[in-house]
């Protein structure tokens, strides 16, 4: 089946601790999203890439960094710097990006700072 | 204020019953617009596109009001299965780049009763 997943569904951080998220997709999609969700707020946008070897920060890049050496792969890690990292992530994909390509999405990993 | 605003609800629905909601936007050239669904601690799912002339998907109809800066989605015939948070996203075009940026409002709790 073609689709995004990511893992894990559930992180701790400790204090100072940098951790990586996963996000595959084999649905041949050349741009990927990282976004972050906090209860009763709207998606905020962490950083996108259009095309393997190549990224742009999003609203709140601060904290975080990513890589895209794959097409089928763009992990997020949350380091230290990021002082307050518990939300729901989510990771996304489209064809290409553009206004009208609808995003899809996985299900998501949940980080709490221990 | 906020590039895309909803009313965050819950609109308690009968079940059976036909409820509608707007979602505001506040970029006059938004171009493209869409509707998710959000079950709770789950990842968004695409519902439906927006078309400029509005468009209907079984029970779902959504309409776009470009003078007023407004797009509505109307359920009919609830079911206890469309009890979800329903996530209007518009996008933008960012202007160092072209590609097109969803903005997702924070969503709108819909709770349909037996």
């Amino acid at each position: 089946d073609g689709g995004i997943t990511q893992s894990p569904k559930y992180l701790f951080r400790k204090e100072g601790q940098n951790v990586t998220l996963s996000c595959e997709q084999n649905l041949n999609h050349d741009a990927m999203y990282w976004y972050r969700q906090d209860p009763g707020q709207g998606l905020r946008l962490i950083y996108y890439s259009q095309i393997v070897n190549d990224f742009q920060k999003g609203d709140i890049a601060e904290g975080y960094s990513v890589s895209r050496e794959k097409k089928e792969s763009f992990p997020l890690t949350v380091t230290s710097a990021q002082k307050n990292p518990t939300a729901f992530y989510l990771c996304a994909s489209s064809i290409r990006t553009g206004g009208n390509q609808p995003q899809h999405f996985g299900d998501g990993t949940r980080l709490s700072i221990l | 204020r906020k590039e895309v605003e909803q009313d965050p609800g819950p609109f308690n629905v009968p079940e059976g019953a036909t409820v509608a909601f707007n979602c505001t936007y506040s970029n006059s050239a938004s171009q493209s617009f869409f509707w998710y669904r959000q079950d709770c601690r789950k990842e968004p799912k695409l519902l439906m596109s927006v078309y400029s002339s509005g468009n209907e998907d079984g029970r779902f109809t959504a309409q776009l009001n470009r003078a007023s800066q407004y797009i509505s989605l109307l359920i009919r015939d609830s079911k206890l299965s469309d009890s979800a948070t329903y996530l209007c996203v518009v996008t933008s075009t960012m202007t160092t780049d072209s590609w097109g940026k969803l903005q997702f409002g924070a969503g709108t709790q819909v709770v349909v009763t037996p």
